[in-house]
């Protein structure tokens, strides 16, 4: 059973370009979550997606990220005209459909880590 | 609401030594509190969870946790470090009807030989 599976592993963008990540959540899962992860800042939230919903984006900047989860196909993380700022290492989880879902853990998977040049 | 604070963003200990992660959490309703560790430039692995079936959680790797209600609790523990044990760690709280858990800041373990 694959685990969750981000891509890339690692992105190199100059400042002004876009930026997507992908995710593909583990078997039968159907909640995906996104985090940014910053030295020494632990792991912040951004945004929770079902299929084709957005459930909860308040940790989402307002202006050039999106977040997408379509009914066929990986989550992808958007990230248009980037700068320096946004170099971090960004985060995908899953879970599992059920309730009640606090009390789900999170698969994670590996991580794409963005350079911003 | 929930939160979750982790005590010492680094832990140095020696090989064979006890291990001792803080966390402490606050919620308004009954948690569901994990620790989770991340090895250098990979994603975070579950090590454990506290679901209000037993008080003491044992995990992989040898690692426990024990859920104290009345000191809003969930420390970490290992009898004995192993180098291999380096990493950085993780709690995390969610609640009720939270989709979302908060995580700490994280706490790095050093294990010296």
């Amino acid at each position: 059973n694959a685990g969750v599976m981000q891509n890339p592993r690692h992105l190199v963008r100059r400042r002004g370009q876009e930026a997507r990540l992908r995710c593909s959540p583990m078997k039968g899962h159907s909640h995906v979550y996104w985090y940014r992860q910053l030295p020494e800042e632990g792991l912040k939230f951004m945004v929770y997606l079902q299929k084709e919903n957005i459930i909860d984006e308040s940790g989402m900047p307002k202006e050039r990220f999106s977040a997408e989860f379509p009914k066929e196909g990986p989550s992808i993380l958007r990230i248009q005209q980037v700068v320096r700022g946004d170099s971090a290492a960004y985060f995908c989880a899953s879970s599992p459909v059920d309730k009640p879902p606090a009390s789900y853990e999170q698969y994670f998977g590996p991580g794409t880590r963005l350079t911003v040049t | 609401a929930q939160s979750v604070t982790q005590l010492g963003s680094h832990v140095s200990v020696s090989e064979g030594a006890l291990v001792l992660l803080r966390c402490n959490y606050s919620s308004s309703v009954p948690p569901y509190l994990f620790w989770y560790v991340q090895y250098p430039n990979q994603g975070l692995q579950l090590l454990l969870k506290y679901t209000s079936a037993a008080t003491l959680v044992k995990g992989i790797n040898g690692f426990e946790a024990e859920f104290k209600k009345s000191e809003t609790s969930f420390h970490l523990t290992k009898p004995s470090a192993h180098m291999s044990d380096a990493a950085e760690y993780f709690c995390a709280v969610s609640a009720g009807g939270s989709y979302i858990p908060t995580f700490g800041r994280g706490t790095s373990l050093i294990v010296h030989p």
